[in-house]
């Protein structure tokens, strides 16, 4: 079964520390993306990326960055986390027209 | 950007037929999708148009598009208890795949 992995359901870090989120897919998709999610807001996009080491600026970059040095692999970096950063990360991989396929998602508290 | 627009809530009674709407504003959206996330969850793929049909069944699932209008909707016949969940329109637009989310809709289904 395909999948994206994304490594942590809960994150619980502290203002200003640097936090990584790790995102991994088996299916040999070219674009991965980052999407953050909160209520009465939907999904806003963060970065993507549609090769290694490529990548483009979503909505909502600011105070974030992004790694793509292998294919299955696509990391959401914090630099310096706030609070306004607390919410659920989601990862998608697509190749289209299929859509996109989504992990489970990181929940993340900055306190 | 797109703008995509969705009712936040929709509640209805098992057996009944669900309708969930949703307006876009990019008239070049070549493919538009529709996503269900159940609590706790990311987003799982239920169904995609391609913008030259009007109609796509899928099982319990209609999708109808009006692009004139660029108005689009989900209907789930014989509605569950397990279709409860948010539900998110996604068109697409031109380039890498990138698609606008709406706020999504959440449908309680009840007993």
């Amino acid at each position: 079964d395909v999948k994206v992995t994304q490594s942590s359901r809960y994150l619980v870090k502290r203002t200003g520390e640097k936090v990584f989120l790790e995102c991994v897919q088996d299916m040999d998709h070219e674009n991965m993306f980052w999407y953050r999610q909160d209520p009465g807001l939907g999904l806003r996009l963060i970065y993507f990326s549609y090769d290694v080491k490529m990548k483009e600026k979503g909505d909502i970059p600011e105070g974030y960055s992004v790694s793509r040095e292998k294919k299955e692999r696509f990391s959401l970096i914090l630099e310096s986390a706030s609070t306004n950063q607390t919410s659920m990360y989601l990862c998608a991989s697509s190749l289209r027209p299929a859509g996109y396929t989504f992990g489970s998602g990181t929940r993340l508290t900055v306190v | 950007g797109e703008d995509v627009e969705q009712s936040l809530f929709l509640s209805v009674r098992e057996g009944d037929s669900s309708v969930i709407n949703c307006t876009y504003t990019d008239s070049s959206s070549t493919y538009l999708y529709w996503y269900k996330q159940e609590p706790g969850a990311g987003l799982q793929l239920l169904t995609y148009i391609f913008s030259n049909m009007d109609m796509k069944q899928d099982q319990r699932l209609t999708v109808l598009l009006n692009k004139k209008d660029k108005h689009l909707s989900l209907r789930i016949a014989d509605t569950q208890t397990g279709d409860s969940a948010i539900y998110f329109c996604a068109p697409s637009g031109e380039g890498y795949q990138k698609v606008t989310f709406g706020t999504g809709t959440k449908l309680q289904v009840i007993p």
